[in-house]
């Protein structure tokens, strides 16, 4: 069974510029949600897709868009980036299901480290 | 919206139990989980908790009290491997987002 993988590992890009974070989701998940980790700080909800749909979606800005493919697998995109935009973004799949442990068990990637100067 | 507090950091000795506490705020309520989070890795999945009690995995267990809204994980036999990061989390009413806490840095001291 694969895990769930990210790439790239790290990135740096330039105030202003656009960037694609990819993300293959576990065998068999069907749900892939997109996370936000500043240094010392939690985990911070972005985004939720399930079968391709986006299904909830937290208090970011809408310069913030996803995509989820028939294979599951998902993109991050980012717009215009800003200096705080720099952390680590995480990609975390489930096997789909509404509240219960299949929601909560989330499989996260190693995550992909963006830096923006 | 939803909210949830726990302490930044924790020490204790190798052997020894720590109890992480976790206060949570809600509109909707489905269950308490707990993520372990080394330096550079990703989070990985502890327990979770849906109903009042004690659930108990190895050496980990975790509690919840809803009525309290209220839960701790409990580490037993502590281990230098488990200094790490640890988070509890809850689902949204909606049961599309998890909502983090801002995580409790253990330190396990020989």
């Amino acid at each position: 069974e694969t895990g769930v993988t990210q790439s790239p590992t790290h990135l740096i890009k330039t105030r202003g510029q656009q960037v694609t974070l990819r993300c293959s989701s576990q065998s068999g998940h069907n749900t892939v949600s997109w996370y936000q980790q500043a240094l010392g700080q939690g985990p911070q909800f972005i985004f939720q897709y399930y079968r391709e749909e986006e299904n909830g979606r937290g208090n970011f800005p809408p310069r913030f868009s996803g995509l989820q493919f028939p294979n599951y697998s998902s993109e991050l995109n980012v717009n215009a980036l800003e200096l705080d935009d720099s952390a680590l973004y995480l990609c975390a799949s489930t096997p789909g299901g509404r509240g219960g442990k299949e929601s909560y068990e989330q499989y996260f990637g190693p995550g992909t480290r963006l830096t923006v100067t | 919206g939803q909210s949830l507090e726990q302490p930044s950091e924790v020490t204790a000795v190798e052997g020894a139990i720590v109890q992480i506490n976790c206060t949570y705020q809600t509109s909707g309520f489905y269950g308490l989980s707990w993520y372990q989070q080394h330096d550079g890795g990703a989070p990985t999945f502890l327990s979770y908790n849906a109903l009042d009690g004690l659930e108990e995995t190895g050496r980990f267990s975790s509690f919840l009290s809803r009525s309290d809204s209220y839960g701790y994980l409990l580490l037993q036999e502590l281990q230098m491997k488990d200094s790490a990061s640890y988070f509890c989390a809850v689902e949204n009413n909606a049961g599309n987002m998890l909502t983090f806490g801002g995580g409790t840095r253990l330190m396990v001291k020989p």
